[in-house]
């Protein structure tokens, strides 16, 4: 069975840098797998921050930034703001028709 | 502008059945992908199932078997119907439009309506 791993939990300090992953548990995490990037806070619809492993979605600041590094997708927050403060989920497309969603990372700014 | 309305959600006994919908608005339902993903209550999101522009669907294993995915095209609209719900599906029902890439296969969720909940208790 196919398990897209992330962090459950990392913390920030205001305005530093972090950089979340989003792996496999079996094989390495490529740009064929398209992995995008969620935003979610408590109570509210998720909002895309990153497609196709780098892509900024449409008003997504430019400190949120993807790329693959080693044998997983990252999502690298520079400059960390209070309200950066919620869970965030990567998605790994598996082929088929199906995607699979990583268990999430609480990210606390601290 | 894009919107995202689900509705058909409610309270429902273990193997009952149940018809989310999900109105579009700013897009056509029926040249788009548009899926489904669902959130447990204090879980993680959980793709759930698409429905590809040209018709052709796909389940999680989760509920593969159980659960239907459709289109309303006289209603612009994406509807899951769910059958022999059982208590592990309760979760916020999140309908999402799916965008392929500019190159390759694949998508991903670019709009997502607010989530409607289902709760499946005796």
């Amino acid at each position: 069975q196919t398990v897209v791993t992330q962090e459950p939990s990392f913390s920030v300090s205001p305005g530093g840098k972090v950089t979340l992953t989003c792996g496999l548990n079996s094989g390495s995490v490529s740009t064929d797998y398209y992995p995008s990037w969620y935003q979610q806070t408590p109570g509210q619809a998720p909002r895309t921050l990153i497609y196709s492993t780098n892509t900024r979605s449409s008003g997504v600041p430019n400190r949120f930034s993807g790329s693959i590094l080693g044998n997983k997708a990252v999502l690298t927050i520079t400059g960390a703001q209070a309200d950066d403060e919620c869970d965030y989920y990567c998605v790994l497309y598996m082929g088929r028709g199906i995607s699979v969603f990583g268990g999430g990372t609480k990210l606390t700014v601290l | 502008e894009v919107q995202l309305v689900e509705s058909g959600g409610g309270l429902i006994q273990p193997g009952g059945s149940l018809r989310l919908s999900c109105a579009a608005s700013g897009f056509t339902v029926s040249g788009n992908y548009m899926s489904w993903v669902r959130q447990a209550p204090g879980k993680g999101l959980e793709w759930v199932s698409v429905i590809y522009s040209g018709g052709s669907t796909y389940y999680a294993d989760s509920v593969k078997g159980r659960f239907t995915i459709s289109r309303d095209n006289s209603k612009n609209a994406l509807d899951l119907q769910m059958d022999s719900l059982r208590v592990e599906d309760t979760a916020v029902y999140y309908c999402a439009r799916g965008q392929p890439p500019a190159t390759g296969i694949g998508y991903y969720f670019d709009y997502w309506g607010q989530g409607i909940l289902v709760t499946v208790s005796s």
